[in-house]
């Protein structure tokens, strides 16, 4: 299995606060993403990135910023979380883009 | 917007039955992922998909991409309970690849 490890696993907040989600790496994939998992919605993704300082926007990244200082750590920031950003997160790695995703095992968010 | 839309959304089977699961979508694709994910876990690959037509064989899941590269079906014989899960089809387009996932199955197989 692919080394992927996000933190914290869950995380409950109040609505206005910041809060970062982390996703680590072992495999020195180019390619990392961020999804978020909601009932009826399946994936969807919110950034990725292609390259250490490469970023781009997914289809619902508004309210979300990251940042990838090094190959091995994705960060995804919520700067001030609504009740609307209550989801399940995945991580995501790749080789290359569009080849096979590697999950990881998510972390539950509760916006309160 | 890139929708796959999967059918059914829900199944509950006996075990030894058999099924099978559609992903359909207006737009070609130039591959077409399969994932299975259980509860409390990250998708995990089962098959990738990516010239039209093709059907690909795991143990007792077949999965077939349509000709036009815009449909897939998966079709498991001789259900068991391990099976149980939520199957997700994602397809991959565009510049950088980027992967759409369709809303997913969800598969209970009781014993």
């Amino acid at each position: 299995d692919a080394g992927i490890t996000q933190s914290p696993r869950h995380k409950v907040t109040e609505t206005g606060t910041p809060v970062t989600l982390r996703c680590h790496q072992t495999e020195n994939h180019r390619y990392m993403y961020w999804y978020r998992q909601d009932p009826g919605h399946g994936l969807r993704l919110i950034h990725y990135s292609y390259g250490v300082k490469d970023t781009d926007k997914g289809e619902v990244s508004d309210g979300y910023s990251v940042s990838r200082s090094k190959t091995e750590d994705f960060l995804l920031t919520l700067e001030s979380a609504t009740s609307s950003q209550t989801s399940v997160y995945f991580c995501a790695i790749s080789e290359r883009g569009g080849s096979p995703l590697h999950f990881g095992n998510g972390t539950r968010l509760t916006v309160t | 917007t890139q929708l796959l839309e999967q059918s059914p959304q829900f199944l509950s089977i006996q075990e030894g039955e058999n099924l099978t699961v559609y992903c359909n979508s207006s737009s070609v694709f130039s591959s077409l992922q399969w994932y299975r994910q259980e509860p409390g876990e990250g998708p995990v690959l089962l098959v990738t998909v990516v010239t039209g037509g093709e059907v690909k064989k795991l143990k007792r899941l077949t999965f077939q991409f349509g000709d036009a590269r815009k449909d897939s079906s998966l079709h498991i014989t001789a259900a068991q309970p391990g099976d149980t899960g939520l199957y997700l089809c994602a397809g991959g387009s565009g510049g950088y690849q980027k992967v759409t996932f369709g809303t997913g199955t969800k598969l209970q197989v009781i014993p």
